[in-house]
């Protein structure tokens, strides 16, 4: 069965250093999203994709960036983690088709930065 | 600028019906979702409206109405599985959130 799978599921780092959260998927859309989501502020977009070598900023995208040199992946970076960006973040995908582009979610990744 | 409104929390008993509202204002408009999400889980689709009117799916319909701005979501029939967050998500050339609706069930 096709998925996106999201790795680590648990981080704890350290301000200041470079974290990078991977998503992976096998639905083979293009489209991809990364957000992030807080106590307060719900689902909150980062950057996305709509193709291979395409990405855009979302509505929080300050000290976060992405590269999609393939369809299946979108790795998320963190250049120098705050503690502001202590969060669970989420991968998606969707592709227009059916739903008109539903997306389907990883299963988060929790990071902690102390 | 983007702007999705929903309420903070409702409570509705089990075996009755709650309505969830969503009020919007974006700079496009290409469809409106509904997500649940349980705690501690991802978001998993509900429902799709992109033309005025009722989508029912089940013990689940979704509204929209595209010149007010509004939408709905009609849970019937309660049952305590459907204690969770009740996300509203609007697309234009990407998909943006609303804060979320936290739904708790009494028995």
């Amino acid at each position: 069965d096709a998925e996106i799978t999201q790795s680590p599921r648990h981080k704890i780092t350290e301000t200041g250093r470079q974290v990078t959260l991977a998503c992976h998927q096998t639905w083979n859309h293009n489209n991809m999203f990364w957000y992030r989501q807080d106590l307060g502020h719900g689902l909150r977009l980062i950057h996305y994709s709509y193709g291979v070598q395409d990405t855009n900023k979302g509505e929080v995208s300050d000290g976060y960036s992405v590269s999609r040199s393939n369809t299946e992946d979108l790795p998320l970076t963190l250049e120098s983690a705050a503690s502001s960006q202590t969060s669970v973040y989420f991968c998606a995908s969707s592709e227009y088709s059916g739903n008109a582009g539903e997306l389907f979610f990883g299963e988060g990744s929790r990071l902690t930065v102390l | 600028g983007q702007n999705i409104d929903q309420p903070t929390e409702m409570t509705a008993t089990e075996g009755a019906i709650v309505q969830i509202n969503c009020t919007y204002q974006t700079s496009g408009f290409n469809g409106l979702f509904w997500y649940q999400q349980h705690a501690g889980e991802a978001p998993t689709f509900l429902s799709y409206n992109v033309l005025d009117g009722l989508e029912e799916k089940g013990r689940f319909s979704s509204f929209l109405s595209r010149s007010k701005g509004y939408s709905y979501l009609l849970l019937k029939e309660l049952q305590m599985k459907d204690s969770a967050s009740y996300l509203c998500a609007v697309r234009d050339d990407k998909i943006i959130f609303g804060k979320g609706t936290r739904l708790h069930i009494l028995p």
